[in-house]
Formats: C-alpha cells, sequence, structure tokens
C-alpha cells in the first residue's frame, strides 16, 4: 500500500499571504489529522478529520482551517500568515477501526513551510 | 489541561551504551504509544501499550508502561547509529469527539560511533 502523501514538500511564502497544503492517506484510511511540528513546540495537533467531518481541533487560531473530500484527501489552509507559522506541517492518516479506543498514527513526509 | 512530559529532551551516548527515555502524564492513560522520528523524517509508530504493568520488546527497544498507567519508558540496550533520531511518546486519545492525539516533547537521542 502506498504511504500518506503530502504536497508539496517545501512552501516559501511572504507574511500576509495563505497557503493550501495537501494529504491524500493511506488507501482505506478514513481519518486524517493534522499536525504542527516547531523546535520549540514540538508536534501540536491541529485537527482531525473523519468522513468529510472535523471531529476535534487543537488550540490553534481561526486562521488555521481545513477540510476533507469524499475520498478522505485533506487540504488544510492558513491565511494571513505570520512568522511564527513557519514550521512543518505533518499530517497523519488512521484506519479507525470501530469498538477499539485508540489508533495508530501513519504520517506523511509533511510540508516544510517558510513565512518571510 | 492533560499534559505529556518526557525526559531528558536531549540524550548524547557513545555507541554501545544503553539509553532510557521516561514519559510522565499527568493524567491516567488508557494507552501509550511511541514514535520514532528521525532526523529530516517523520514520526513512525513503534508500539502501542495497554495493560498496566505491560512490557514489550522489540529486538533491542523495551517499552514499559507504568502499574498506574501515568507513565512509560523505553530503553534501548547497546545504543547503534541506526538508533538516532526523537523518540516521542504519546497519549492516543479518542473520545466521542474523534481523536486528539498529545504527543509528548520528545527525548532526542545522538549516538555517538
Amino acid at each position: 500500500k502506498a504511504g500518506v502523501t503530502q504536497t508539496p514538500r517545501y512552501l516559501i511564502k511572504t507574511r500576509g499571504q495563505q497557503v493550501t497544503l495537501s494529504c491524500s492517506p493511506i488507501s482505506g484510511h478514513r481519518s486524517v489529522s493534522w499536525y504542527q511540528q516547531t523546535p520549540g513546540q514540538g508536534l501540536q495537533f491541529l485537527f482531525e478529520y473523519f468522513s468529510e467531518t472535523q471531529r476535534n481541533k487543537g488550540n490553534f487560531p481561526g486562521r488555521f482551517s481545513g477540510r476533507q473530500f469524499s475520498n478522505s484527501r485533506s487540504e488544510m489552509n492558513v491565511s494571513t500568515l505570520e512568522l511564527g507559522d513557519s514550521a512543518l506541517y505533518l499530517c497523519a492518516s488512521s484506519l479507525v477501526v470501530s469498538g477499539t479506543s485508540t489508533d495508530t498514527q501513519y504520517f506523511g513526509p509533511g510540508t516544510r513551510l517558510t513565512v518571510l | 489541561g492533560q499534559q505529556v512530559m518526557q525526559i531528558p529532551q536531549y540524550q548524547h551516548v557513545q555507541e554501545g551504551e544503553d539509553f532510557t527515555t521516561y514519559c510522565n502524564s499527568s493524567t491516567t492513560l488508557s494507552n501509550i504509544q511511541w514514535y520514532k522520528q528521525r532526523p529530516g523524517g517523520h514520526p513512525v509508530f513503534l508500539i502501542q501499550l495497554v495493560k498496566s504493568g505491560e512490557v514489550k520488546k522489540q529486538k533491542r527497544l523495551t517499552f514499559q508502561f507504568g502499574e498506574a498507567k501515568k507513565n512509560s519508558s523505553l530503553h534501548i540496550t547497546a545504543t547503534q547509529t541506526t538508533d538516532v533520531g526523537t523518540y516521542f511518546c504519546a497519549d492516543p486519545s479518542r473520545d466521542n469527539y474523534g481523536q486528539n492525539f498529545v504527543f509528548g516533547p520528545g527525548t532526542r537521542l545522538s549516538v555517538l560511533p
């Protein structure tokens, strides 16, 4: 099975711009979660999508949004970019087995966003 | 809110030495997961522990879940340069609203040849 793919891998933007990142989960995985990774804050949960619905959201401002399509592909959007948004954005997919309380996250390679 | 802490933040060892990282949660965990992220890479799932006091081994790696299910450890015996990376523990909780993984800050391991 192909792994989780993310595009683009690298992105350079300037303050005030907006950016859209894309994630394709492993085939059959319906849950997609997004994380922001920075040296200072570690891995921070952004949000999770399941069956095109946002089920959970981390503590990030409204400038961070996302969506999921019927084929489980997900996009994440950041508007009005700030310097502090420079980070590695990771997407992870999971199978979500009903009746279990936990799932394994399969991470993509990430998108490295630099805001100048 | 719920916090997951890890110590040490960094560890430098000589190849062949042992290494241990400790993970502590402010709340009782249902399960705990461990991930490894190589430099320049992405986190990769290593293992999940479920039962109180559970010990699992993967070759030179030994994972332990505390009796109170509030702490866990990862021990590597006789480190190799391939062990270099950051090791994260995670509370893989899922509630009625969906997943809400909380990752520890990670322990970055350097192995000197």
